[in-house]
């Protein structure tokens, strides 16, 4: 069974400082993992996926993750925030158990500060 | 443009009255989930269905129905067993095997009670 824990969350930062969010995971096969945005009031949009290959992926506006097995983490950083990254994320974990399922993390609200 | 559409953007019902919801996808998916959303509670999987006339029962599937009569549409109907009906609904799809379960998502239907 798969699992993902979330830790924080909100998370606040001022405008240009450094963005981590944290994401640990549970799998008993190796996993594919999924960092998701939400703005208000809409669905949710893929930043970046982790399935196989080189462990530090990049995403869309600028920010990454590095897949660490060691850890059982996929933390989701951005060297410089902006105002517009005011958001939710989700991190979520898919594995191949005779049928892909997913499950999503419960969510972490960015707040970025002027 | 290829995507996922949900209607409405917001439905308001009335107590006892079963709504449906409609969520309609052109990406040529085989696999379509249903979440509902409440704040500071992440994502929570009411249906899926992986093929055409086929759906299973997700976390929350009580005074919930789906159908999956054709493979570009999965309607929800909210019934009046569903007591806490109102929240915010969303309806994914993917193509589990290729995209490791990477999921697309429609922009959501806010439902309230009155």
């Amino acid at each position: 069974a798969q699992s993902v824990t979330q830790l924080g969350s909100h998370v606040s930062v001022s405008e240009g400082a450094l963005v981590l969010l944290r994401c640990n995971y549970s799998s008993s096969v190796p996993p594919y993992l999924f960092w998701y945005v939400q703005y208000p009031n809409q669905g949710l949009q893929l930043l970046l996926k982790y399935t196989t290959g080189a462990t530090l992926v990049k995403g869309i506006n600028g920010f990454e993750a590095e897949f660490k097995k060691s850890e059982t983490s996929f933390h989701l950083t951005k060297p410089s925030a902006h105002m517009s990254d005011a958001a939710e994320y989700f991190c979520a974990v898919s594995a191949n158990t005779g049928g892909f399922k997913t499950i999503f993390g419960a969510g972490t609200r960015l707040f970025v500060k002027a | 443009d290829g995507g996922i559409t949900q209607s409405p953007k917001y439905l308001f019902r009335k107590e006892g009255q079963n709504v449906t919801l409609s969520c309609e996808q052109n990406l040529n998916h085989d696999a379509m989930y249903w979440y509902r959303q409440d704040p500071g509670q992440g994502l929570r999987l009411i249906y899926y269905s992986q093929i055409v006339n086929d759906f299973q029962k997700g976390d929350i599937a009580e005074g919930y129905s789906v159908s999956r009569e054709k493979k570009e549409s999965f309607p929800l109907t909210v019934t009046s067993a569903q007591k806490n009906p109102t929240a915010f609904y969303l309806c994914a799809s993917s193509t589990p095997g290729t995209s490791r379960n990477e999921q697309f998502f429609g922009p959501g239907t806010r439902l309230t009670v009155l």
